[in-house]
């Protein structure tokens, strides 16, 4: 079946350090991939996705690259805040299911 | 107010209990779901509306009741749950033509 596997956190940096989280997928086909962020008492939120291999989502200093090769969509940030502090979810899709497959979650914690 | 809505943020009820989670959603989506969030594990789909249909059913206990009596209202009637019933409980709203999912806060719910 579809799954995808997140890094177990919680990942914990000092402000300004370099982020990576890593997820991996196992599918078939090609699915769109996304990632969700949740902070804490809040639903999750749309991070940044991407439809197609070799793709390149981002927002607000975030990016993900779509790795056919290596089915995976790490999480990457080159410098971290306080306010990134919360849980991060990987997820596929396959388009016209409409049906979120998520990762475990990680959480993030940075410290000033 | 925008987006989407949850009531009550926190609910505490016994196994003997009746209650109703409610969900509202002011995007003009055409899709509403029900998820739950327990700690380490991926988050459960349990539920899809489309166009006030259910559409997706995942093998959730019927001690879990899902009603939609519009594209703006979901509902979850719960009765005599168990404790491992326990979680946070997301609706979501989306367009089912898109990869995107809009989230609620969620409810914890916590059975005694």
């Amino acid at each position: 079946g579809n799954s995808v596997t997140q890094m177990e956190g919680p990942v914990t940096l000092s402000e300004e350090a370099f982020l990576t989280i890593n997820c991996t997928y196992t599918a078939t086909g090609y699915p769109s991939l996304f990632w969700y962020v949740q902070y804490p008492g809040e639903g999750l939120q749309l991070l940044l996705k991407a439809t197609k291999a070799d793709d390149k989502g981002s927002n607000k200093g975030f990016e993900a690259t779509y790795r056919k090769e290596t089915t995976s969509f790490h999480l990457e940030k080159g410098s971290v805040q306080v306010s990134d502090s919360a849980v991060y979810f990987c997820a596929l899709v396959f388009p016209g299911f409409q049906k979120l497959v998520f990762g475990t979650g990680t959480r993030l914690l940075v410290s000033p | 107010e925008t987006g989407v809505t949850q009531t009550p943020r926190h609910l505490v009820m016994g196994m003997t209990n009746k209650k109703s989670l409610k969900c509202e959603q002011h995007l003009g989506h055409n899709a509403m779901y029900w998820y739950k969030q327990s700690a380490k594990k991926p988050l459960e789909l349990m539920f899809v509306y489309s166009l006030e249909e259910r559409v997706e059913n995942n093998s959730v206990p019927s001690r879990f009741s899902p009603e939609c009596p519009n594209s703006s209202h979901l509902f979850l009637h719960l009765h005599t749950l168990q404790p491992e019933d326990s979680a946070l409980y997301l609706c979501a709203s989306g367009i089912l033509e898109s990869y995107e999912q809009y989230f609620g806060p969620g409810t914890r719910l916590t059975v005694t």
